[in-house]
């Protein structure tokens, strides 16, 4: 079966610095991995996919992905945060026979000023 | 476009009663889904129709709970009779099968209250 693990709950950050928020599949096949985010009180926005090609995908709101097949991981990554990525991330992946998207348990993500 | 719009926004019922969320997803798309989120079970697929179709419900929680897809343009989820349990955000999102499967619109959700 499908699924993806986002390992931290939080990841806490200073404005300016570089973050990471980290995803890991378990799929049988070539994986459909997605991120998104939920800013409070709003539904999921779509930040970026990964279906097949370059390893690094961008994304909306400066955000990148790195595909990294040995490792399993879909990490999620932005140069410089600011305060107002503040919001729960989700990694997603795609079941291959339906349209299904399998979230992750989400990673809360605080950037501090 | 406006976006996905789910009815209503809020709901507070007694535990007992029938309550009957809405959804009217973004023209043009073929695939609609029903979610609930909560704190201790995170995002939950409940149902997932395609072209007004039921394709997947394993994921509706027991026999209290019902969807129905009577057009492109509407959907309900219905649950009869309510617990407390069933208190979480409802979240419907479309989509369109094909390359840009698994992009999913969602809209701003239903927070449901059952006392």
């Amino acid at each position: 079966a499908q699924s993806v693990a986002q390992p931290e709950d939080q990841v806490n950050v200073a404005e300016g610095n570089p973050l990471t928020v980290k995803c890991t599949y378990s799929v049988s096949g070539n994986p459909y991995l997605f991120w998104y985010v939920q800013y409070p009180n709003r539904g999921l926005q779509f930040l970026l996919k990964y279906i097949t090609g370059d390893n690094l995908v961008k994304g909306s709101y400066g955000f990148e992905a790195e595909f990294n097949k040995s490792q399993t991981s879909f990490h999620l990554k932005k140069p410089s945060a600011l305060v107002s990525d503040s919001a729960l991330y989700f990694c997603a992946v795609r079941d291959l026979n339906t349209d299904k998207l399998i979230f992750g348990t989400g990673t809360r993500l605080q950037v501090f000023p | 476009d406006a976006g996905v719009i789910q009815s209503p926004r809020h709901e507070v019922t007694e535990m007992g009663q029938e309550v009957t969320l809405r959804c009217k997803p973004i023209s043009g798309h073929n695939s609609l889904f029903w979610y609930r989120q909560t704190m201790m079970r995170g995002l939950e697929l409940l149902i997932y129709f395609n072209n007004n179709v039921p394709i997947d419900d394993s994921g509706m929680p027991e026999d209290r709970f019902s969807a129905k897809m009577p057009n492109a343009s509407f959907s309900t989820l219905k649950i009869q009779p309510s617990e407390p349990r069933d208190s979480a955000v409802y979240f419907c999102a479309s989509s369109v099968q094909g390359r840009e499967s698994g992009k999913l619109f969602f809209g701003s959700g239903t927070q449901l209250s059952v006392l």
